[in-house]
């Protein structure tokens, strides 16, 4: 079945770039209908949709963080990735990679990477 | 955006209890409403989508009501592996998709 998996610097210092990849395993990440999303959680605290992707390149940004943020995919390397720049200890989160099934009517995340946990310090 | 409030913000229940957990939106999502469970250390796992229908795998004890503004998710009868965060997700008005900050279900 199709697997989702987070990859990237546990660490990255205050006003560099966070940079993270999910590797999608068992299926296709150029099958139409899915949108390939990140979301983070703060410490203790609730889910925050990032964007997402679609494997032609069509992005969609969270509002909040669209001067921040981009979301690249790489269909021939199974990967789509995020990065964020100018980061602050406000980003510290436990990062989620995810796939969006809207496009097969099952208008949610319905498989999730483990998460990873990024950490914003000097 | 769209914000979702949950209530109430924890639940203790006792195993076989009956849990109803309440999410309410700003407007009206239609019934484009999901339901997540996350336990500690993991990621969140898909419940319900389109306010009442299981994702796949889910058992039949957990069940999704209403639309508009107001929702509803129900564990029928609380096994020891319910005990977890419950999220709601609005996936009408976006970007961005909202999520609800989340109701504990503790053990009692």
């Amino acid at each position: 079945q199709v697997q989702l998996q987070e990859s990237g610097p546990g660490v990255v210092k205050p006003s560099q770039t966070l940079s993270l990849t999910c590797t999608v395993s068992g299926g296709s990440i150029s099958t139409g209908g899915y949108y390939w999303t990140w979301i983070r959680q703060l410490p203790g605290k609730g889910l925050e949709w990032i964007g997402h992707i679609y494997y032609s390149g069509r992005t969609s940004y969270n509002p909040s963080l669209q001067s921040r943020l981009s979301i690249s995919i790489d269909t021939s390397k199974s990967q789509f990735s995020l990065k964020l720049t100018s980061v602050t200890a406000a980003d510290t989160a436990v990062y989620y990679c995810a796939r969006d099934s809207s496009g097969y009517l099952i208008a949610a995340l319905d498989i999730w990477g483990q998460g990873t946990m990024v950490t914003v310090s000097s | 955006e769209i914000v979702l409030t949950q209530s109430p913000a924890t639940l203790s229940l006792s195993p076989g209890e009956r849990a109803t957990l309440s999410c309410r939106a700003s407007q009206s999502v239609r019934n484009n409403l999901a339901w997540y469970q996350q336990k500690p250390g993991q990621a969140p796992r898909l419940l319900i989508y389109d306010a009442s229908n299981r994702a796949t795998g889910i058992p039949a004890r957990f069940s999704g009501s209403g639309s508009g503004t107001d929702f509803t998710l129900t564990i029928s009868s609380l096994e020891p592996e319910d005990f977890a965060v419950y999220y709601c997700q609005q996936r009408t008005n976006w970007p961005p998709f909202t999520f609800g900050p989340g109701t504990k279900v503790e053990i009692k």
